[in-house]
Order: C-alpha cells, then sequence, then structure tokens
C-alpha cells in the first residue's frame, strides 16, 4: 500500500558532520514536507514543496540547513554541519495539494548528533 | 524559569469509556482542520478532518466537533481501546493556496485496561 518512505531511520553522528535525510512521496503527491519533532518544540515545519518548487523554507535555519527535491520521487534534507542542538525526529510528510489538505506522514529519521 | 520541555495535557482514561481531546485554535481564517494520532515511534496518523463549514463530522468510534465561536475543536473517541494510547494533534488550515498545517502541542492519551 502507498506510504511515506525515509531514510535512514536512525542517525547518530559526530557534531560538525553532514547529515543528508531522504525521503520519497507518494506517487501522484505534489507537495512534500519536512517536519522536526522535540520535547521542547513539538512539531515544527521546516519547509515544504509544490510540484518540486520550494513554497516555503522559514523555519529552516538557513545557515546550516538546506532542502532538496532532485525529482518528484525524491526529496532530502541536509545539515552541514550538524550540531547537538539538531538532535530530533525529522519527518517528511506528503500531499495532494488541494483544498482536502491531509498530509500522509513517514516513519521518521531519529538524529542524534553527539 | 527554563522550560524542561513540553508539558503536554494529558488524558486518562478507563478501556471502555469514553474521551474527549480539545484543542484551541488561533486562526480564524482557518477553513480546514485535521486530527492526527501520534503512537510512540511512529509518524502521525490521520484520524479525522472537518472543514469550517461543517460543525460535526463522525467516523468509526471517532466524532469532531468544531466551534469556530469559540475556536474551539474537539475529538471524541467511543469506547476507548488500549490501542487508543497515543498523542493526539490537532492541525489547522488556511486553505486557498496556503498548504502548510499547523499543529497544536498534543495531548497524551493514556488508557488503562
Amino acid at each position: 500500500d502507498a506510504r511515506v518512505t525515509q531514510t535512514p531511520r536512525h542517525k547518530v553522528t559526530e557534531m560538525g558532520q553532514e547529515v543528508t535525510m531522504r525521503c520519497q512521496p507518494i506517487l501522484g503527491h505534489n507537495t512534500v514536507f519536512w517536519y522536526r519533532q522535540t520535547m521542547m518544540q513539538g512539531l515544527e515545519l521546516l519547509a515544504y514543496f509544490r510540484n518540486r518548487a520550494p513554497l516555503d523554507d522559514s523555519g529552516m535555519p538557513k545557515d546550516r540547513f538546506s532542502a532538496e527535491m532532485p525529482d518528484a520521487t525524491l526529496a532530502t534534507l541536509k545539515i552541514q554541519p550538524s550540531e547537538p542542538r539538531d538532535s530530533a525526529v525529522y519527518f517528511c510528510a506528503s500531499g495532494l495539494g488541494r483544498q482536502d489538505n491531509e498530509q500522509f506522514f513517514g516513519p521518521g529519521t531519529r538524529l542524534t548528533v553527539l | 524559569g527554563e522550560s524542561v520541555g513540553l508539558h503536554l495535557p494529558t488524558l486518562s482514561v478507563q478501556e471502555g469509556d469514553n474521551s474527549i481531546i480539545n484543542c484551541a485554535y488561533s486562526n480564524s481564517a482557518s477553513d480546514y482542520f485535521i486530527w492526527y494520532k501520534q503512537e510512540s515511534g511512529k509518524g502521525p496518523q490521520f484520524i479525522i478532518d472537518i472543514r469550517s463549514n461543517m460543525d460535526k463530522r463522525q467516523g468509526q468510534r471517532v466524532t469532531v466537533l468544531l466551534n469556530k465561536t469559540v475556536k474551539h475543536l474537539s475529538l471524541q473517541i467511543a469506547a476507548t481501546q488500549p490501542g487508543d494510547s497515543a498523542v493526539y494533534f490537532c492541525a489547522e488550515n488556511e486553505g486557498g493556496s496556503n498548504y502548510k498545517l499547523t499543529f497544536g502541542k498534543g495531548t497524551l492519551l493514556t488508557v488503562n485496561p
């Protein structure tokens, strides 16, 4: 059955290293969202795309985070350099970009930066 | 003082009881609302949605009520089961060309057998 997939599911890295998280949206979905979830801040929207074009990345720290959609089947979120405060669960979600705006979430990538 | 983390509202119910989870939203322009359920270690999962031209919508064992006057949303779960234990989030969207969902902080529901 159709679902959003994310890789890796878990990532442990050291401060200063580059981290790349990948997401495969549901086939046919034209909107893709990246969220970060922490105990302190809850679920925060980092960026989202429609038809592969970035529509809003105001929630993303621009100096170290970047989000791209190389093609319709792949979205990436990159952190360079990573910092301990980036430790969180990162979720990707996709949707049809219609008025009924349900977003389908992936299982998340749990990132730990030491 | 310094915050040590989100203090999620919690609701503890007995198995078989009905649960009501409440949410206050902030944007009077929001015209679409969703309830999500998030189990430990998983991503949020859609439960039910409602548009602003409705005040009630029913699903299987769940009902969402919308009161636009006071900007309040509630989720009612009938005959709550242990598998309903999770964090529940409400989310709102302004509609139109804005595809963003703004999520609430969540409520932790614990169902006691």
